[in-house]
């Protein structure tokens, strides 16, 4: 299963867009790139997935290269609901029926106002 | 329904009971799955549930005993627990071609 690196904090103001980047430098040609949410004593929720280039929902966007050693995941105007843990995890897709999601260390996010 | 239940959402328990936590999703998918969170840590994945069967049990300690009663339903029965175990249990389901996984809430446990 790949690996992935993200920075441990990030600090920001309310109405900033926040980008978080995800390094998997040895993705495999089928995994996807999921991101979710988690705030805290919840579980986590699901935010945006990806397999290359750009992914945009309602909450962010997900940017991926074309090596796809890295995704970027982008939320704009942040708030201070905002405030949670964001998890990059790299894999077959989600919610299959062999698929391990395995969460990496995550990124806690701050937002002040 | 995009829900996924767990029961109960607080339990304490000694080191010599048995006590089963219970997760619920009426999504039809056909894949379940156990997580336990340390404070401060991301989910660790214990267990996964393939059509009823478990197909991953990533080298957990026998004192936790996964059950799938049915498609619906996931059951984690507890025996002589550690003060170690206390952490937060997440179940989750996803279905083979559904594009994300849901999590339920969360059993916070406590083991005294």
């Amino acid at each position: 299963l790949a690996k992935t690196t993200q920075p441990i904090s990030m600090d920001s103001y309310e109405g900033q867009e926040v980008n978080i980047t995800c390094s998997h430098n040895n993705i495999a040609t089928n995994d996807y790139i999921t991101w979710y949410q988690q705030f805290p004593s919840q579980g986590p929720r699901f935010i945006i997935q990806g397999y290359k280039t750009k992914v945009t929902n309602e909450v962010a966007s997900l940017f991926i290269p074309a090596d796809r050693k890295s995704s970027t995941l982008s939320l704009p105007r942040v708030s201070l609901s905002d405030t949670a843990v964001y998890y990059c995890l790299v894999g077959l897709g989600y919610g299959g029926a062999t698929n391990k999601l395995i969460f990496g260390t995550g990124t806690l996010l701050a937002v002040q106002p | 329904d995009t829900e996924v239940t767990q029961t109960p959402k607080h339990l304490v328990m000694g080191m010599t009971n048995k006590k089963s936590l219970k997760c619920e999703q009426h999504m039809g998918h056909r894949a379940m799955y156990w997580y336990k969170q340390k404070a401060k840590k991301p989910p660790e994945l214990m267990f996964v549930y393939s059509y009823e069967k478990l197909s991953i049990n990533e080298s957990v300690p026998s004192r936790f005993s996964p059950e799938c009663p049915n498609s619906s339903l996931l059951n984690l029965h507890l025996h002589a627990l550690q003060p170690e175990d206390s952490a937060l249990y997440l179940c989750a389901s996803g279905g083979a071609k559904n594009t994300e996984a849901f999590f339920g809430q969360g059993t916070r446990l406590t083991v005294v």
